[in-house]
């Protein structure tokens, strides 16, 4: 079946507006992760979901970020007033379940100019 | 926090040698997963351990998890341009109420015909 898939692949924003990062995880699978991967640098957790629920954001670096799950499917990363700071590959990742390999999406580039 | 570091950061051979890169953390590990991203790739699985001690073998590509659960190894026999990309390991610890998948720093393979 299809992969993790990602909107958009890239994301060019001025510093100080509101964006959203959708993902779409592999049918089926229950545990939904994001990740913030800056040039040179691993993969850097911010959230994970089981279903619907975040059940592990103590990777969000502060208040600016939020995502969301609503149907235990598609996930939506917010981020609020951004920063040239927040400039990275925004990564999302599913799996069967806690645990298990993960599967990742081609990643979203996001600039903040 | 908790960290996953690896080295070498970089290695350069020439086709046909080998090539191992090494993964410690600090934290003791549920399991511990390797990932391959190539150049302008996302991360892609390779594998995962589970067992103190355990050793796998795909192919010329050999992991072995430490008797400690806090160390790992990815060693690649008589390398392959096609070897070429950043290895990652991943440990996952245990967070309280979920696991969580801990990325290392990664080692950049660089593979000259």
């Amino acid at each position: 079946g299809a992969g993790v898939s990602q909107t958009p692949s890239n994301k060019v924003t001025e510093k100080g507006k509101y964006v959203e990062l959708r993902c779409d995880p592999i049918s089926g699978h229950t545990a939904l992760y994001w990740y913030r991967q800056s040039l040179g640098q691993g993969p850097e957790f911010l959230i994970y979901f089981q279903g619907t629920g975040a059940a592990d954001d103590s990777g969000l670096p502060n208040d600016r970020f939020f995502a969301v799950r609503p149907e235990g499917s598609v996930s939506t990363l917010k981020i609020q007033r951004t920063e040239r700071g927040d400039s990275a590959v925004y990564l999302c990742a599913s799996s069967l379940r806690e645990g298990l390999e993960q599967y990742f999406g081609p990643g979203t580039r996001l600039t903040v100019t | 926090g908790q960290q996953v570091m690896q080295i070498p950061q970089y290695q350069h051979v020439q086709e046909g040698e080998d090539f191992t890169t090494y993964c410690n953390s600090s934290t003791t590990l549920s399991n511990i997963q390797w990932y391959k991203q190539r150049p302008g790739g996302h991360p892609v699985f390779l594998i995962q351990l589970v067992k103190s001690g355990e050793v796998k073998k795909q192919k010329r590509l050999t992991f072995q998890f430490g008797e400690a659960k806090k160390n790992s190894s990815l060693h690649i026999t008589a390398t392959q341009t096609t070897d070429v990309g950043t290895y990652f390991c991943a440990g996952l610890i245990y967070g309280g109420a979920t696991n969580k998948l801990i990325f290392g720093t990664g080692t950049l393979l660089a593979v000259q015909p």
